[in-house]
């Protein structure tokens, strides 16, 4: 199926691991972002990136990065987590010539 | 900065008419966008304008008005598959991007 997918869908970790959430999307699309929604459901844009750029959102904490080892992935990588990065993560994919963005399923990150 | 402000919750009667109205505030625009989220899974696009007007697409319509900063999201005929949280989102003018801003969303239910 053609479609953005990320793993894991869960990830239940400790305060100040470290963790990568992967995301693939086989649509063709050359822009990739991440958004993270809090527990009042606000969904907030944190990276996007194209073969050429990346743009980060100035709130971000630089424990978090992006990685793209090919224009299909792009990948969260975050470091020494924190209690307030509990929440849901999603990924998603557009083509810069059409304007719907198409999410992926989620990631729920709980920090204990 | 960008300022996207809906109201929380809305309830309606299903095979009724409900309005969700948005206002935005942006350091440039490039685009409004609705989507429809259904509670634990991804955000869905539903519509985008970028000239002020009403695009229809079957029972949702939506309005823009860029001098007011204004739109809103016109759903006929409720089914009760409609609950969901609805999301307004700016596209910024930047560049090699297309992130959305997104509002806090708003929860509507459908009652019989």
């Amino acid at each position: 199926d053609t479609a953005v997918s990320q793993t894991p869908k869960y990830l239940v970790t400790q305060m100040g691991n470290d963790k990568s959430i992967k995301c693939e999307q086989n649509l063709g699309h050359d822009t990739m972002y991440w958004y993270k929604q809090d527990s009042k459901k606000f969904l907030k844009i944190m990276f996007s990136y194209n073969n050429k750029e990346l743009i980060i959102n100035e709130t971000v904490p630089n424990r978090f990065s992006p990685k793209s080892p090919d224009k299909a992935h792009l990948n969260l990588h975050i470091n020494s987590l924190e209690l307030g990065d509990s929440a849901v993560y999603f990924c998603a994919s557009s083509q810069a010539s059409v304007n719907e963005q198409f999410f992926g399923p989620g990631t729920r990150l709980t920090v204990l | 900065g960008q300022n996207i402000d809906q109201p929380t919750e809305m309830t309606a009667t299903e095979g009724a008419i409900v309005q969700i109205n948005c206002t935005y505030q942006t350091s440039g625009f490039n685009g409004l966008f609705w989507y429809q989220q259904h509670a634990g899974e991804a955000p869905t696009f539903l519509s985008y304008n970028v000239l002020d007007g009403l695009e229809e697409k079957g029972r949702f319509s939506s309005f823009l008005s860029r001098s007011k900063g204004y739109s809103y999201l016109l759903l006929k005929e409720l089914q009760m598959k409609d609950s969901a949280s609805y999301l307004c989102a700016v596209r910024g003018r930047q560049t090699g991007a297309n992130n959305l801003f997104f509002g806090t969303g708003t929860r509507l239910t459908v009652i019989p």
